[in-house]
């Protein structure tokens, strides 16, 4: 069974930093990777995927990720972050064998400060 | 389109209650899942259908039913509510042909059992 391991539950950042979310996962078959935001007291909205090709993927409001089958990681990071972009960040995996089902990390929560 | 919508948008119930949560899609999506969100501890899957008239469980489904008589509406049942149910629920869809596998949520239901 595919697992998702998020390694931190919060991160503090000042406006216009750069940050890393950090995202590992486990999985004996061939996976499709995806980030997640939620905004406050909003549902889930894909920022971005991996299915297969280049292992940099880039997705919205500037975020990428970068799929490291060795490290068997895909951490998400953008260059310089603005207080809008506070919010928690779900990693998930569907792995090969399951067709029907994501399994998500427990979340990272990003607070931009000012 | 409006994409997943779910009512109601917050709910307190008694423990003992029943109630059901509704979840429609327009996007003609075969699969529907249903999930919770508790704080830390990301979403678990309840139940999910990969189209009308066939539903199964995830990976947390006690307490809770379903039904799939259309392909827009998997509305979520409590029978019997306890406080452990307090959650936030949300409802997402994707399409049934081969792609992507993307996840579309609907803006979640808050719930209190007390």
């Amino acid at each position: 069974a595919q697992s998702v391991t998020q390694l931190d539950s919060q991160v503090p950042v000042f406006e216009e930093a750069p940050v890393e979310l950090r995202c590992n996962y486990s999985s004996s078959v061939s996976v499709y990777l995806f980030w997640y935001v939620q905004y406050p007291n909003q549902g889930l909205q894909l920022l971005l995927k991996y299915l297969s090709g280049s292992t940099l993927v880039k997705g919205i409001n500037g975020f990428e990720a970068e799929f490291n089958k060795s490290q068997t990681s895909f951490h998400l990071r953008k260059p310089s972050v603005h207080i809008s972009d506070t919010a928690e960040y779900f990693c998930a995996v569907r792995s090969g064998g399951s067709n029907y089902k994501l399994t998500f990390g427990k979340g990272t929560l990003l607070t931009v400060n000012p | 389109n409006a994409g997943v919508t779910q009512t109601p948008k917050f709910r307190i119930l008694k423990i003992g209650q029943s109630m059901t949560l509704q979840c429609t899609q327009d996007m003609n999506h075969n699969y529907m899942y249903w999930y919770r969100q508790d704080p830390g501890m990301g979403l678990k899957l309840i139940y999910y259908s990969v189209g009308a008239g066939i539903t199964d469980k995830g990976e947390v489904p006690n307490g809770y039913n379903v039904s799939r008589s259309t392909t827009e509406d998997f509305p979520l049942r409590l029978e019997l509510a306890a406080p452990s149910q307090t959650s936030v629920y949300f409802c997402a869809s994707r399409p049934g042909t081969s792609g992507s596998y993307e996840q579309y949520f609907g803006p979640g239901t808050r719930l209190t059992v007390t």
